[in-house]
């Protein structure tokens, strides 16, 4: 049964340039959620998705970073335009239905240079 | 708003020592409360979690006592390994369906620990 899975682990990316990351969660998870860690800061909640849904992304800046979870194939968590300031450790949770407070299994993460 | 405060790092102790790391939240309602732990170059990976006041979180010789008259969630050990350095995050669960769906993370706190 794997777990979480994202890629990929590390992506370089230019200054002008998109980045995807790339979330499948676990199997029967159907709520997906996306949190971002800076250098010597916690994580922050982006965006809780179920499929084909956005539920909350008040953690999402508002322009530049977008998110999807297809009916089909894994959530995508797009970056255009990629600047210094998004170099960062994006991580992709999952969660069961009916998981309220009962926690999340985390991913691997993806880690963001932009050169 | 929820939010919580650990203690900041880095923690530095020798192995079989006792480990305290402080937690501490503001909430309203009765929010599920977690620890989580980050190994290096690594997810996060749920250690242990308490759903109410009273309830003792324990796994892996940690434990926390989630005491809703001091709103803590202090994490500790009896007896340290050096297998046990990582990094420690304290997270509030929502309180209720009203209040989003994110985990709220503490900055996260450095163990080393020492042979």
């Amino acid at each position: 049964n794997a777990g979480v899975m994202q890629n990929p682990r590390h992506l370089v990316r230019r200054r002008g340039q998109e980045a995807r990351l790339r979330c499948s969660p676990m199997k029967g998870h159907s709520h997906v959620y996306w949190y971002r860690q800076l250098p010597e800061e916690g994580l922050k909640f982006m965006v809780y998705l179920q499929k084909e849904n956005i539920i909350d992304e008040s953690g999402m800046p508002k322009e530049r970073f977008s998110a999807e979870f297809p009916k089909e194939g894994p959530s995508i968590l797009r970056i255009q335009q990629v600047v210094r300031g998004d170099s960062a450790a994006y991580f992709c949770a999952s969660s069961p239905p009916s998981s309220f407070g009962v926690g999340y299994t985390f991913g691997s993460g993806t880690r963001l240079t932009v050169v | 708003g929820n939010s919580v405060t650990q203690m900041e790092g880095p923690v530095t102790l020798s192995e079989e020592a006792f480990l305290t790391i402080n937690c501490t939240y503001t909430a309203t309602g009765y929010p599920s409360l977690f620890w989580y732990v980050q190994y290096p170059g690594e997810g996060l990976q749920l250690l242990l979690k308490a759903t109410k006041a009273d309830d003792k979180g324990s796994n892996k010789g940690f434990e926390a006592t989630y005491r809703k008259e001091t709103t803590s969630f202090h994490l500790e050990k009896g007896s340290v390994q050096v297998s046990d350095s990582a990094v420690y995050f304290c997270a509030l669960g929502p309180s209720n369906s009203n209040s989003g769906y994110a985990l709220n993370f503490g900055k996260g706190t450095s163990l080393l620990v020492t042979p």
